[in-house]
């Protein structure tokens, strides 16, 4: 299984755009990249799934290199709700394996 | 509305008492998993069912027994629990335990307190 590592934390101020970079030297041919958020005692949400290049939709960008070694996901002008920890996976179906997360902190 | 419902949302039990964790999932989907969230630790994967089999039992000791029913329903029977068991139990389902882009859809969990 692919193990993913990511910033423990990162700061930013409203109104910016956070790119929160994920590597995952060891991802599979079949394995797809997907980013959940997470609230203090709720269940992780889905952001956006990707396996190569760039996908978008309507909260996030997900930017995968052709190597897929690393990927990065994208907020554009974040705000004070954005403040969650943010989780990057990679692998197949089930198997998943989550890693610490990104602990994304938005200041006014 | 997640589309994945747990009940209850928090549980306080003593060591010896029995209760079971309930989750329901209303998105069709064919696999349902149950994970621990303990605090500033990684969420770990505890059990996986795909079309009401268990698929995966990663380890979890015998006081936590799950049961799937059906499709939609996943429960997580409790007994004679430590301290070391308090922790966020979420549930989450998926359309296929075996398809690659299909994801996890969680539950905001039960919060676990053992006394």
């Amino acid at each position: 299984l692919a193990k993913t590592t990511q910033p423990i934390s990162m700061d930013s101020y409203e109104g910016q755009e956070v790119n929160i970079t994920c590597s995952h030297n060891n991802i599979a041919t079949n394995d797809y990249i997907t980013w959940y958020q997470q609230f203090p005692s709720q269940g992780p949400r889905f952001i956006i799934q990707g396996y190569k290049t760039k996908v978008t939709n309507e909260v996030a960008s997900l930017f995968i290199p052709a190597d897929r070694k690393s990927s990065t996901l994208s907020l554009p002008r974040v705000s004070l709700s954005d403040t969650a920890v943010y989780y990057c996976l990679v692998g197949q179906g089930g198997k998943l394996i989550f890693g610490q997360g990104t602990e994304l902190s938005v200041k006014p | 509305e997640t589309g994945v419902t747990q009940t209850p949302r928090h549980l306080v039990m003593g060591m010896t008492n029995k209760k079971s964790l309930k989750c329901e999932q209303h998105l069709g989907h064919n696999a349902m998993y149950w994970y621990k969230q303990s605090a500033k630790k990684p969420l770990e994967l505890m059990f996986v069912y795909s079309l009401e089999e268990r698929v995966e039992n990663n380890s979890v000791p015998s006081r936590f027994s799950p049961e799937c029913p059906n499709s939609s329903h996943l429960f997580l029977h409790l007994h004679t629990l430590q301290p070391e068991d308090s922790a966020l139990y979420l549930c989450a389902s998926s359309q296929d335990f075996r398809s690659s882009n299909q994801p996890q859809h969680f539950g905001d969990g039960t919060r676990l307190s053992i006394l």
